[in-house]
């Protein structure tokens, strides 16, 4: 049972492009996280998904930052027209359910840098 | 709004000794608590998870208690080892069903 796969591990943008990162939930959850780790920082919450609904997104910049979680296919974190501050790792986890009750587990991360 | 805070920092201890890393949460109201371990450049492993009702959790070598009503955790760590070396995270669940993390204490265990 294949864990929480994030793609890509590493991912170099230019500011002013788009970065999307791409995380595929263990098999069977259907609730997605996404967390951000800035450099020096503890992780952050970012957005809480299920499939096709966004179930709390307070820790969401208001600009630039989108996440989806479609029927079919891996959960996307889109971050448009990247700044130098975007650069960070990005975490992404999944559960069988909501919390508690369910383990949440981690993927190994996307770091970001942008130049 | 929850605040987590691991002291100290840093930590570099000689191998074979026993430790003890510190976490305090600012809101008792928590679901459970997590201890994390992180290798630079990867993700996070769950070493060990207390729910709110329980006073401590056991693994091997390491112990992690609980005291929600003062908003406290520690980690403690027995007969330390060079591969113990690692960030340690402790995180808080809280009912908005998000994990508040505290910025983790970086081991390094001297062999």
């Amino acid at each position: 049972n294949a864990g929480v796969m994030q793609n890509p591990r590493h991912l170099v943008r230019r500011r002013g492009q788009e970065a999307r990162l791409r995380c595929s939930p263990m098999k069977g959850h259907s609730h997605v996280y996404w967390y951000r780790q800035l450099p020096e920082e503890g992780l952050k919450f970012m957005v809480y998904l299920q499939k096709e609904n966004i179930i709390d997104e307070s820790g969401m910049p208001k600009e630039r930052f989108s996440a989806e979680f479609p029927k079919e296919g891996p959960s996307i974190l889109r971050i448009q027209q990247v700044v130098r501050g975007d650069s960070a790792a990005y975490f992404c986890a999944s559960s069988a359910g909501p919390s508690p009750g369910n383990t949440i587990y981690f993927g190994e991360g996307s770091w970001l840098t942008v130049v | 709004k929850q605040e987590v805070t691991q002291i100290p920092a840093a930590l570099s201890v000689p191998e074979g000794e026993n430790l003890v890393l510190n976490c305090s949460f600012t809101d008792s109201a928590i679901y459970n608590l997590q201890w994390f371990r992180q290798d630079p450049g990867k993700g996070l492993t769950s070493l060990l998870l207390i729910q709110s009702s329980q006073r401590e959790q056991t693994s091997g070598r390491l112990n992690a208690s609980l005291d929600k009503s003062s908003g406290r955790s520690t980690l403690y760590i027995a007969a330390s080892q060079p591969g113990d070396s690692a960030t340690y995270l402790c995180a808080v669940l809280t009912g908005a069903n998000n994990l508040f993390f505290g910025t983790g204490t970086r081991l390094t265990v001297i062999p």
